[in-house]
């Protein structure tokens, strides 16, 4: 699976959009990009994930790029909450385990 | 919305004894897995399980490590002899099929060991 880089920390105010990047430059083309967080030690919860195209749902957006090297997490409007560590993971869709980086910690602020 | 479930939450035990822990799944996956996160660390992966058999292992799942599916609905993990070095969390994770490769990861089992 491909390597992703994320920055390690990001603060965002409460009721702001939260943007986190992801670098996946050596993805290929069956490689999906997936979006975990990690809220405490809480057991890592789904929130997204895409191909090629812009995902969303009513957790968050997904916003790959055309090249597909980089993505963006987008919580459209972060509450004390979304205070967790988020994880992008690219992966084959047949693939078997998910390997889990350093992710970004994100510290939702009042 | 059916959710992976998982227990003891948590569990101490002094080294050399064995433990097991246990993980309901969503109904209807067919894939099964383990990781476990060492306090501060990232989280790993250590098997993954379908059709009654090991379909992937890391190299952390040595010989003191064992999966079973003893019925339709636990998937257990057991760490025959335990050591200090395997206190951490266990999540149990599942999916609904090969080609769907979103992994619900169940609340986790933080295990110590003395």
């Amino acid at each position: 699976d491909a390597k992703t880089t994320q920055p390690t920390s990001m603060d965002c105010a409460e009721g702001r959009a939260a943007n986190l990047p992801c670098n996946h430059s050596t993805i290929s083309g069956n490689e999906y990009v997936y979006w975990y967080r990690q809220i405490h030690s809480q057991g890592p919860q789904y929130i997204i994930h895409g191909l090629k195209n812009n995902e969303t749902n009513e957790m968050a957006s997904l916003i790959i790029t055309e090249d597909r090297k980089s993505s963006t997490l987008i919580l459209p409007h972060a509450t004390l909450r979304d205070t967790a560590v988020y994880y992008c993971i690219v992966t084959h869709n047949a693939g078997n385990m998910l390997t889990f980086g350093g992710g970004t910690r994100l510290m939702v602020k009042p | 919305e059916p959710e992976v479930t998982q227990t003891p939450s948590h569990q101490v035990t002094q080294m050399g004894q064995e433990v097991i822990l246990r993980c309901v799944p969503i109904s209807n996956h067919l894939y099964f897995y383990w990781y476990r996160q060492i306090l501060g660390q990232k989280v790993e992966f250590l098997v993954s399980f379908y059709n009654n058999e090991i379909s992937e292992k890391s190299e952390i799942f040595d010989d003191q490590f064992s999966v079973e599916r003893p019925d339709g609905s636990n998937f257990t993990l057991k760490i025959r002899s335990t050591k200090l070095e395997d206190s951490a969390m266990y999540f149990c994770a599942s999916k609904v099929g090969r080609l769907k490769e979103t992994q619900y990861f169940g609340p986790g089992t933080r295990l110590l060991v003395l």
